[in-house]
């Protein structure tokens, strides 16, 4: 079974441009979770969906991010205009809606090294 | 409020010796699940371990083991036998059941296995 990928691994951009990070979940997970690691501080998150409705997003920074979820499978994290805090690891996991039997397990991706210069 | 905190930036162990890596956390929530992730030099996480807070036994996974202590709000993970491989950023990291489960991380560990 595949992992949750995450496109691209690396991206490189220039202040006030553009960024599209792309993760796809582990197949059947209705989960999916952002989160970003600023260099040398904890892990944080950004927001949730459970299939393709935004469940919690009150880790999103401002109003430059913009995540989506098209059809409850893959989703989307723009970044616009990039800032230079805005540089990090986004990491993206899911995980299966066990409803009420408690914490759900999530499984990352490998994250995407963002630099804005 | 939620927080995890891991006091040991750089831990370094003998091959095939046994280490600790340190985590507490703080929650005023009853319900909650610890975990454990493993990060590589490769960039992907790695699920290891996980203890639930009702749980009334250690978890283990192979050479994996969760010490939990819940009085004093701490879940250490215990790797034993090191081997080379297990180098690595160790992140330990806590979910309340409730409302979404979003993970609130530690700032991780950094492991080294000396030959």
């Amino acid at each position: 079974e595949a992992g949750v990928t995450q496109f691209p691994s690396h991206s490189v951009i220039e202040k006030g441009q553009t960024v599209t990070l792309r993760c796809d979940p582990i197949s059947g997970h209705d989960n999916l979770y952002w989160y970003r690691r600023v260099m040398g501080k904890e892990i944080k998150f950004l927001l949730h969906f459970v299939k393709e409705s935004k469940q919690d997003e009150s880790g999103m920074p401002n109003n430059r991010f913009l995540a989506e979820r098209t059809g409850g499978t893959y989703s989307t994290l723009k970044v616009q205009p990039a800032e230079l805090e805005d540089s990090g690891v986004y990491f993206c996991a899911s995980s299966q809606d066990r409803g009420f039997s408690g914490t759900d397990t999530q499984y990352f991706g490998p994250g995407t090294r963002l630099t804005v210069l | 409020a939620q927080k995890i905190t891991q006091t040991q930036p750089g831990m370094f162990v003998q091959e095939k010796e046994a280490v600790t890596l340190d985590c507490t956390y703080d929650t005023s929530d009853p319900s909650y699940g610890l975990f454990w992730y493993k990060q590589p030099s490769s960039g992907e996480m790695i699920f290891l371990i996980y203890q639930g807070s009702y749980d009334q036994q250690n978890a283990t996974e192979g050479r994996y083991s969760l010490n939990f202590q819940k009085a004093r709000k701490s879940a250490n993970l215990v790797i034993s036998a090191s081997q080379l491989g297990d180098s690595a950023m160790y992140f330990c990291a806590m979910s309340l059941r409730a409302p979404g489960n979003q993970f609130y991380f530690g700032t991780g560990t950094s492991l080294t296995v000396i030959p």
